[in-house]
């Protein structure tokens, strides 16, 4: 009965390959995130998804795509694969509004070779 | 555009003594500050919120909205307070943008 659950935990794959990574909430929340924890630990947001606005950080490469099949989900899609991709990707989800906590996936570790 | 601002990136204390990890924002408008903790190889999860003005396991943030400031402090550090800490940000009543600041790995010491 986890909130929030991806899959996979770890994911270790060629450079230039294409890969997802898939966010499942079960608490009703309507906002969803990834984020992007790098090596030195800094945490960045990379989208937020409330079934009607996404909201992209500029930074972030256009080889990157958030798929939202229904509210409950937000898988996160790679294109091209590089090395710079290696990192630990949380998934998170937070009701709409007030002043509330969001709720973190264990994570996934990818690591590009 | 919104900014949150961890100086140190590392921090170190001995067991019983206070501690510190500082937290400054940028936002024009009237924020929701939070404190994260990432215990080793765990998913984070909220420590607390400035909205509720509570003690959680002995740790305080107070928000000073004059310095802009949202620093969590804790009178006597245990060695299970180890961890990473992140403090983090978003515009009121939305829940749009949740910003996270870089992040302090507090290590408390025997």
């Amino acid at each position: 009965d986890t909130a929030v659950s991806q899959t996979p935990k770890y994911l270790v794959t060629q450079m230039g390959n294409d890969k997802s990574i898939k966010c499942e909430q079960n608490l009703g929340h309507d906002t969803m995130y990834w984020y992007k924890q790098d090596s030195k630990k800094f945490l960045k947001i990379m989208f937020s998804y409330n079934n009607k606005e996404l909201i992209i950080n500029e930074t972030v490469p256009n080889r990157f795509s958030p798929k939202s099949p229904d509210k409950a989900h937000l898988n996160l899609h790679i294109n091209s694969l590089e090395l710079g991709d290696s990192a630990v990707y949380f998934c998170a989800s937070r009701p709409t509004g007030g002043d509330t906590e969001a709720f973190f996936g264990q994570g996934t570790r990818l690591t590009v070779v | 555009a919104q900014r949150v601002t961890q100086p140190e990136k590392l921090l170190s204390v001995f067991k019983g003594a206070p501690v510190e990890l500082k937290c400054n924002y940028s936002y024009s408008g009237s924020p929701e500050l939070f404190w994260y903790v990432q215990y080793s190889r765990q998913r984070l999860q909220l420590l607390l919120r400035h909205i509720s003005r509570e003690s959680i396991k002995g740790f305080t943030a107070d928000l000073n909205k004059g310095e802009t400031s949202f620093h969590l402090k804790k009178p006597f550090a245990q060695e299970e307070d180890s961890a990473m800490y992140y403090c983090a940000l978003a515009p009121s009543g939305s829940a749009r943008q949740l910003t996270f600041g870089s992040g302090t790995q507090l290590t408390v010491l025997p």
